[in-house]
């Protein structure tokens, strides 16, 4: 069965470094989506990606998150200036139509630290 | 606004008992809901979801939940608890007609334990 795949599983970083987390959707789904985890609280929608490019973002993600597509199978999260706040969980999950009704697939998410 | 709640952080029940893990719902249009499972160290599976079809909705694992409108829950139950049905449990909402792209709004969790 095709699956969400994310690396790596756990990244350790400094605060104020960048990271790059990845993510390879199910491949012939059309919807990209990143939430967060921060630990004992809630999933948090970050943004989603159509047709390369952002159609909706929370008020999490501000100007110290990006997303990109950057070939045909990744889809990429970065964030540019790594806080403390930042450590949680992020998953990335695919859809092949609109979400909602659509299911949304989710890999097993990549834990970051930030120090 | 959407959101959801989940009443209970924490449910423990002992094996072959019911489960019922309650969801509750706040949406301005009529929603999709479902009801995610985490496996320790692992991403979030869809057990069931709600698409305005029937109420009461079956799922993998021997899982279902009603659709109760006049109420606005959308509780998780299953007739007997197995030992490999401890994981935590995850509501939430979506409003495509809201003008969103179908992101899910979650609750907060409900980790079930399961007891000899």
């Amino acid at each position: 069965e095709p699956e969400v795949t994310q690396t790596p599983s756990h990244q350790v970083t400094q605060m104020g470094q960048e990271v790059i987390l990845r993510c390879v959707p199910i491949s012939n789904h059309l919807y990209f989506y990143w939430y967060r985890q921060i630990l004992g609280q809630k999933v948090e929608f970050l943004v989603s990606f159509y047709n390369n490019e952002i159609s909706e973002k929370s008020e999490i993600f501000d100007d110290q998150f990006s997303v990109e597509r950057p070939d045909g199978s990744n889809f990429t999260l970065k964030i540019r200036s790594t806080k403390l706040e930042d450590s949680a969980m992020y998953f990335c999950a695919s859809s092949r139509g609109l979400a909602g009704a659509d299911t949304q697939y989710f890999g097993p998410g990549t834990r970051l630290t930030v120090l | 606004a959407q959101s959801v709640t989940q009443l209970g952080s924490h449910v423990s029940v002992s094996e072959g008992a019911l489960v019922l893990l309650r969801c509750n719902y706040s949406s301005s249009v009529p929603p999709y809901l479902f009801w995610y499972v985490q496996y320790p160290n692992q991403g979030l599976q869809l057990l069931l979801k709600y698409t305005s079809a029937a109420t009461l909705v079956k799922g993998i694992n021997g899982f279902e939940a009603e659709f109760k409108k006049s109420e606005t829950s959308f509780h998780l139950t299953k007739p007997s608890a197995h030992m490999s049905d401890a994981a935590e449990y995850f509501c939430a909402v979506s409003e495509v007609d809201g003008g969103s792209q179908g992101n899910l709004i979650f609750g907060k969790g409900t980790k079930l334990s399961v007891k000899p």
